[in-house]
């Protein structure tokens, strides 16, 4: 039982690039969401997913994009690049819609330059 | 609509002294509130939840939490420091597995 794993732990991209941030779930978690970590500023929500197929909008979702094609798998994409976007991004997973206990994947750090 | 304020972004304390860590909430609808620890580059594991039940909540590794509603409080402490305590702590409220709000985080350092 991984748990939640994130790929990969380090990125450095330049502006206007675009990549994908992968997270999966081994515990048949239904909810899933990606936050974004600033100093100061604690965690943010970016896109949360409530099972597969449906995901919505959290506190900070423009320049991402999300989708949830299997329960596992909760892929975050950056679209273009921007320098603002230099941040770690974390993962995570509940199994209930109450607020619950989050799994935590071990973060992934980028650096858009 | 939620907040969570966490009051002090660093608290240092002495090894085997207490741990006081501040979190008041705002919340319209009654709250589940959380604390995490995140050490050095992990990613965040609970430390322990309130949801409605015992207003007086134990944790992992000696901790415990306060729930007083008159005060909107939510304060996370333990009676001895060790030095592997030292880490960021992160107060959350929530009212679905979708809106969970988390404080800016306070760090905890330990003095030998």
């Amino acid at each position: 039982n991984a748990g939640v794993t994130q790929t990969p732990k380090f990125q450095v991209l330049k502006t206007g690039q675009s990549m994908t941030l992968q997270c999966a779930q081994d515990m048949n978690h239904e909810y899933m969401s990606w936050y974004r970590q600033d100093p100061g500023m604690g965690l943010r929500l970016i896109h949360y997913s409530v099972g597969a197929g449906i995901t919505d909008q959290g506190e900070v979702p423009n320049g991402y994009n999300v989708s949830r094609s299997t329960t596992e798998d909760f892929p975050l994409r950056l679209l273009s690049a921007a320098p603002s976007q230099t941040s770690v991004y974390f993962c995570a997973s509940s199994s209930t819609g109450t607020p619950d206990t989050q799994y935590f994947g071990p973060g992934t750090r980028l650096t858009v330059l | 609509a939620q907040s969570v304020t966490q009051l002090g972004s660093h608290v240092s304390v002495s090894e085997g002294a207490l741990v006081l860590l501040r979190c008041n909430y705002s919340s319209s609808v009654p709250p589940y509130l959380f604390w995490y620890v995140q050490y050095p580059n992990q990613g965040l594991q609970l430390l322990l939840k309130y949801t409605s039940a015992a207003t007086l909540v134990k944790g992992i590794n000696g901790f415990e939490a306060e729930f007083k509603k008159s005060e909107t409080s939510f304060h996370l402490t333990k009676p001895s420091a060790h030095m592997s305590d030292a880490a960021e702590y992160f107060c959350a409220v929530g009212s679905s597995a979708s809106k969970i709000i988390f404080g800016s985080g306070t760090r905890l350092s330990i003095r030998p």
